[in-house]
Parts: structure tokens; sequence; C-alpha cells
């Protein structure tokens, strides 16, 4: 079942920040970040796994909540660059990166 | 270290046709998967390629077929097309690992018309 991202869109100045939501109905064992510039192949950004570990390689945070199903991206101090759409993937198990992707968060930051 | 490369970029195709999209998967990946992207959506899994064997399957009807050559590149193959099949269409690789989860590598993506 595809996971619900909210909120759908948003708009910040530089500087600002945001939190992406992402809330699964089903217990998860991973939920894994993209981001998406127009034209351009999907970027990872982090994953995160029940239990707690994180990967990631930007200045980007995440966080998973295992009772409520839900991991929240944060984008802390916006930058033009963060602009794009961006994109949580599920998995229900160790299945090898089957991903059930959300419907996507769009952001545009504007100076 | 190379990424995912795919082609063609864009393509153009009747209903009824047949199309052959393909995809070379990063270095040391062995694992490729397939989704398809509509616009404004977000990408939907249309199935994964093990040691060259189909290794797990999302919602697609049987002509949405594959391939996972020696070298770990792949093929995606649609008969018959439909309207809705319009998309772009994204490869990505990976390295399967016993444990944990791993990252996806996407190529660019394959945009197909469907007229």
């Amino acid at each position: 079942q595809q996971p619900v991202q909210s909120p759908q869109a948003v708009i910040l100045r530089e500087g600002e920040d945001a939190v992406i939501n992402c809330s699964s109905s089903k217990a998860l064992y991973s939920v894994h970040w993209y981001r998406q510039k127009h034209g351009e192949a999907p970027v990872f950004l982090m994953i995160l796994l029940k239990g707690g570990e994180q990967k990631g390689h930007e200045k980007i945070s995440a966080s998973f909540n295992e009772k409520k199903q839900q991991s929240s991206l944060y984008l802390t101090a916006s930058q033009l660059s963060y602009s794009g759409t961006y994109f949580c993937g599920t998995e229900l198990g160790n299945a090898g990166n089957m991903l059930t992707f959300g419907g996507g968060t769009r952001l545009m930051v504007k100076p | 270290e190379t990424g995912v490369t795919q082609s063609p970029t864009h393509l153009i195709k009747t209903r009824g046709q047949q199309v052959t999209l393909r995809c070379s998967s990063q270095s040391g990946h062995n694992t490729v998967s397939w989704y398809q992207q509509a616009l404004g959506q977000g990408p939907q899994f249309i199935f994964q390629y093990y040691r060259e064997e189909e290794n797990g399957r999302g919602n697609f009807p049987p002509r949405f077929s594959g391939l996972q050559f020696p070298n770990y590149s792949s093929e995606l193959n649609v008969n018959a097309l439909e309207l809705d099949d319009s998309a772009l269409y994204l490869c990505a690789s990976s390295l399967l690992a016993s444990s944990g989860a791993n990252v996806l590598t996407f190529g660019a993506g394959s945009r197909l018309t469907v007229l």
C-alpha cells in the first residue's frame, strides 16, 4: 500500500526550515528518501531502518517513529538547491529494496 | 565510478506496438529494478532482477517483461502498448546484501509516449 506524504507542496524562502512527512498504515522495515529535480534522476538522501539505524550523506536529517509508522524529513536552513520533489519509498520487510513510493512533496525554495 | 545510464532518453510509439528500454547498472551493483513514473506521481515498482532472474514483481501485467544480462545490464520490454503506458521509465541498480537496506542509484529515465 502506497505511503502518504504531506504536505503535497511547500514554498520556502532561503534559510527557512521545512518538514516532510511520510506515513504508512502497515509496519515498515525501512524508509528511503529521494529528491528528484525536473527531468533528472531521483537522488538518494537518507535510509532509516526499523530499530533506528540511519544512513545518509547530506546535510539533511530524518526520523522514523516506529509506533506511528511515520518518517519525517527535516530540511533546515534551506538553500535554492533544495528545490525539487521529495519522495519517500518504503519496504515492509527486508525484501531487497523493492520500494513503494509515496506521491511526492514538491518543494520550492525562493531567494 | 559510472552511474546508471538508460537509453533511449525519449521515444514515441503507437498503440499496439512493442518497445525495449535499456539500462546499464552502476559498477559493482548486482541488482536492477525498473519503475514506472506517471506525470506528477511517485515511481511505481515494476520488477527487480538479480542473478539474471526476476526477483520480485509489482502489480504490472505480463506484457511487461525484462531481462538481466551477465554484465548486470538490463532490458525492459513492453508488448501491446496502451495509452496509459505513457510515462517515465526509471532503472535503478543496487547491491543486494543479506541484511539492511541499500541505496538505489537511479538513471535519468526513458520518457515513453504512446499515441
